[in-house]
C-alpha cells in the first residue's frame, strides 16, 4: 500500500522560497505511469492543483504559479519535491502531495499525504 | 474554460439521498473524480471515472455524468458522510491540466 508523507519548514519568510519534500513508501516514484502531484489548500478555502512530475521526469504546472514553481524527483531517495519562490502571505496553505493516474478521459488522485501547513510570515 | 462550479452547501436527513453537482465545460470531454474531506484531514478519493469506487468506499456513494454536469450521489446518507466534497477534472482548454471544483459542504441532519 503506497503512502505519502510531506515534510519541510512550517514557516517561511515573505520573498523567500518554500521547499517541501514528499516521501513515498510502499511503491517507487520511478515505476508505473503515475503523476506525482502537489495540491494546496489555503485556510478555510478550496483545493488548488499546483503541478506534477510524471514518472518519466516531465513536468506540468498550474499556469497561475508556473513562473514560481519547480517540481523535481529524487529516485535514490524515493522522493519528489516542491519549490515555490518569492512567496507572499497568499501562499499560506496546507500543502498536500498526491499520486495521480490518468487513463484517456479518466483521472484521479490517490493516495494523498496527510498535508503540511506552511505559513508565510516575517 | 477551467472552472468547475459546485453548490456551496447542501443538507440531507439521516438515511436520505443527496446529490452533489459539479458544472463545467471540461466535463463534456472528461470524467470528474470526487473527493471527501473531513475537518483537519486530507481529501479522500470516493469516485472516479464513469462510476468507480476505490476499495473501502461504501457503495452508497455513486457517480454519474451528463453534458457539462457531473454528480455525486449519496444514497442513505450516514452521519459520517458529513464533510466537504470536491470534484476535479482535467481541463479541455489545454491551459490548465487539472482544476478543482469550488467545494460543497454536506450536512447530515
Amino acid at each position: 500500500q503506497v503512502q505519502l508523507q510531506e515534510s519541510g519548514p512550517g514557516l517561511v519568510k515573505p520573498s523567500e522560497t518554500l521547499s517541501l519534500t514528499c516521501t513515498v513508501s510502499g511503491g517507487s516514484v520511478s515505476s508505473g505511469s503515475y503523476y506525482w502531484s502537489w495540491i494546496r489548500q489555503p485556510p478555510g478555502k478550496g483545493l488548488e492543483w499546483i503541478g506534477y512530475i510524471y514518472y518519466s521526469g516531465s513536468t506540468n504546472y498550474n499556469p497561475s504559479l508556473k513562473s514560481r514553481v519547480t517540481i523535481s524527483v529524487d529516485t535514490s531517495k524515493n522522493q519528489f519535491s516542491l519549490k515555490l519562490s518569492s512567496v507572499t502571505a497568499a501562499d499560506t496553505a496546507v500543502y498536500y502531495c498526491a499520486r495521480g493516474e490518468m487513463a484517456t478521459i479518466i483521472h484521479w488522485f490517490d493516495p494523498w499525504g496527510q498535508g503540511t501547513l506552511v505559513t508565510v510570515s516575517s | 474554460s477551467s472552472e468547475l462550479t459546485q453548490d456551496p452547501a447542501v443538507s440531507v436527513a439521516l438515511g436520505q439521498t443527496v446529490r452533489i453537482t459539479c458544472q463545467g465545460d471540461s466535463l463534456r470531454s472528461y470524467y470528474a473524480s470526487w473527493y471527501q474531506q473531513k475537518p483537519g484531514q486530507a481529501p479522500v478519493l470516493v469516485i472516479y471515472g464513469k462510476n468507480n469506487r476505490p476499495s473501502g468506499i461504501p457503495d452508497r456513494f455513486s457517480g454519474s455524468s451528463s453534458g457539462n454536469t457531473a454528480s455525486l450521489t449519496i444514497t442513505g446518507a450516514q452521519a459520517e458522510d458529513e464533510a466537504d466534497y470536491y470534484c476535479n477534472s482535467r481541463d479541455s482548454s489545454g491551459n490548465h491540466p487539472f482544476v478543482f471544483g469550488t467545494g460543497t459542504k454536506v450536512t447530515v441532519l
